[in-house]
Order: C-alpha cells, then structure tokens, then sequence
C-alpha cells in the first residue's frame, strides 16, 4: 500500500530565505507526483507535476526534482515570501486515473 | 485552465439531517470524479472514485450508504451525507479527471461541512 510521507510538519521562515520541502513515497512504481498548494479552507491549486520519467519541473521560484528510485521528491522555494505561506501537500498516482494519494503537508509560514 | 464548481463552499446543519454537495466540471467532460475529505490538521483521504453512470467505487472504511455519490452525467457527480452527525464535519472536496496522455485533473474549491 503506496504511502506518502512529508517532512517537516511545519515550517516558519523569515522572508527571503530559500527552503525545501520533502516528500518521501514507500512505493517507487508511480505514474507522476504532484506539488499542490492549499490555503485555509480552501481548495487545492497545483504547482508543479512531475511525471515519472522525469527528474524535475521548474515554474518561476519553485523547482521540484523526483527520484522514483530511492522514493524521494523536494519542492524547492527560492527567495520566499509571505505570499507563499500555505500548506504545501504532495500526491502520488500509480496510473492516469486521477486518483491522488496524498502526503499529510508541510505548513509554511514567510514572516516578514 | 479548466474549472470545477463545488457547492455549497459552507454548511453549517443540524444533526441527522442530509447534505448534498455538488461537484461540477464547466468546460470539460469528466471521465471520472473523486470525492476526498479532510479533517484537520490532516492530509486528504479519498472517499471514492465515480465514474458517469455507473456505481461509485468507495475506499475502504468509507459507508456507502452513507455517503451517497451519483455521477448522472459527465460534467456533474454529487455527494449526499445522509443523516449527518458532529463526526461527519469535515472538509469535504472534489476532483475532475479527463483525458489521456497525461494528468488532467483539477479540484473544486471544496466545502466545509459543520454538524451541530
């Protein structure tokens, strides 16, 4: 059974900082990952997705790199800002059928 | 991008009665639709997985009977929490796939559900 880890729970930061979010997958066999971002109550917005034959995928500050191998991916964020305070979940799927396994989240707080 | 509508975003009701949520796809026909939930302070766990016109596919410790899902055509799926009670508050949220080739996947806004 695929399970989806992410480390650190939480994260606080002070504007500016570059960090890295982990995710960490038990089963290697998967069909893509998917960066999401969520905000308070609200729905999911996706960052970034990573099929598996692929090592990275960059869109502006984010660039999120995949070892299917060792069952690893982290979600880079350049020169943070309080805008991106979220949580950040990350998702695996074992085939293209949307069904989406998700990691518990890391939530980042950008202080100014 | 394509759009998911989710409605109600918030329902606040009394316990045992019934709650209909509604997932809609706006500019593409869905092959198949998911209903998550999410408690606090927790990941999203999938519900179930409904294909257009044919029996939802529910996870495993989910009540069908409890969380009725109709997927009547292919740009809406419902969800019905029937006789709900406090334990059932949560956020409940939807997801859209079509496509082949790729990921095409996108998710509704979400509805936060309080029983009282």
């Amino acid at each position: 059974k695929q399970e989806v880890t992410q480390i650190p729970a939480a994260l606080s930061v002070p504007e500016g900082e570059n960090l890295v979010l982990n995710c960490s997958f038990t089963d290697s066999a998967i069909y893509n990952l998917q960066w999401f971002r969520q905000d308070p109550g609200k729905g999911l917005t996706s960052l970034l997705l990573i099929q598996s034959s692929q090592r990275e995928q960059t869109s502006g500050r984010l660039n999120a790199s995949l070892d299917k191998s060792s069952g690893r991916s982290t979600l880079y964020i350049a020169a943070s800002q309080p805008g991106d305070s979220a949580t950040y979940l990350c998702a695996v799927t074992g085939g293209n059928t949307g069904k989406l396994i998700f990691g518990q989240g890391t939530t980042l707080q950008v202080k100014p | 991008g394509a759009v998911v509508s989710q409605h109600p975003s918030r329902v606040i009701c009394k316990s045992g009665t019934s709650v209909k949520i509604e997932c809609r796809s706006l500019d593409f026909q869905a092959t198949t639709m998911f209903w998550y939930r999410q408690f606090p302070k927790q990941s999203l766990m999938l519900m179930a997985t409904s294909n257009e016109g044919s029996k939802a596919t529910y996870e495993q410790g989910v009540e069908k009977d409890k969380f009725l899902i109709n997927h009547a055509s292919l740009t809406l799926s419902t969800l019905t929490v029937t006789s709900a009670h406090p334990e059932d508050s949560s956020f409940y949220i939807c997801s859209a796939h079509f496509g082949t080739g790729g990921e095409k996947l996108f998710f509704g806004s979400g509805t936060q559900l309080s029983v009282l």
